[in-house]
């Protein structure tokens, strides 16, 4: 069974640019988190999609957006970036949301640069 | 929302047990103890979880203490492929889920 799968695995981008990752998430998961992973802060919740919806969002400006396909799959996307938006971002997708015995399965991050 | 304190960082011997313990002192009662772990260069990985007995997998155990404010991760034999940040952290079983990640505790492993 193929993983989560993210693309692009770098990208390197101006500020005052826009940008969108991709998530694959594994077959058969319908729900998709990000979460942005910086060295000072630490992985951090941005949003979680289930049925093309939104459920949940963190605190985050509105520059950080995302969306989720009928195939489950997801796109982020940040406007106007800024330096300090440069982070790994993450994926992550798990058979539905809530479910606490169905655990997150992480995809291995797109390296976001800003300069 | 709950917090848990782990250690900055730890080392073992290779083909020794390692424990990595986290506390999490304002638990509540249907919050379930997650461990993730995440190798150099990759997205985190899910160890185990458990609520308030002790856990086994493959991968590792977790033993919970009685009060539920602290827990322990157990390798029971560390190899150089265990090295990476273990993450312990706190799920609501009741409600829509947020995890709250902490820094993690990063294992050395010395051969």
């Amino acid at each position: 069974k193929a993983g989560v799968t993210q693309t692009p695995r770098y990208l390197i981008k101006t500020r005052g640019q826009q940008v969108t990752l991709s998530c694959s998430p594994i077959s058969g998961h319908r729900s998709v988190s990000w979460y942005q992973q910086t060295p000072g802060q630490g992985l951090q919740f941005l949003f979680e999609y289930f049925s093309e919806t939104q459920r949940n969002k963190g605190n985050f400006p509105g520059r950080f957006s995302g969306r989720q396909f009928s195939n489950s799959r997801s796109e982020m996307n940040v406007s106007t970036l800024e330096l300090g938006d440069s982070a790994l971002y993450l994926c992550a997708s798990s058979l539905v949301p809530g479910q606490i015995n169905s655990p997150l399965h992480f995809g291995n991050g797109t390296r976001l640069t800003v300069t | 929302d709950a917090k848990t304190t782990q250690p900055n960082s730890m080392e073992s011997n290779e083909e020794e047990p390692v424990h990595l313990p986290c506390n999490h002192s304002t638990i509540s009662g249907t919050d379930y103890i997650h461990w993730y772990r995440q190798l150099p260069s990759q997205g985190p990985e899910y160890v185990i979880h458990g609520l308030t007995s002790n856990v086994n997998n493959r991968m590792a155990s977790l033993a919970i203490a009685e009060d539920r404010k602290s827990s322990t991760l157990i390798l029971h034999r560390a190899t150089l492929r265990d090295a990476a940040v273990y993450y312990c952290i706190l799920r609501d079983g009741d409600s829509n889920y947020q995890l709250i990640w902490g820094a993690g505790t990063k294992l050395i492993i010395k051969p």
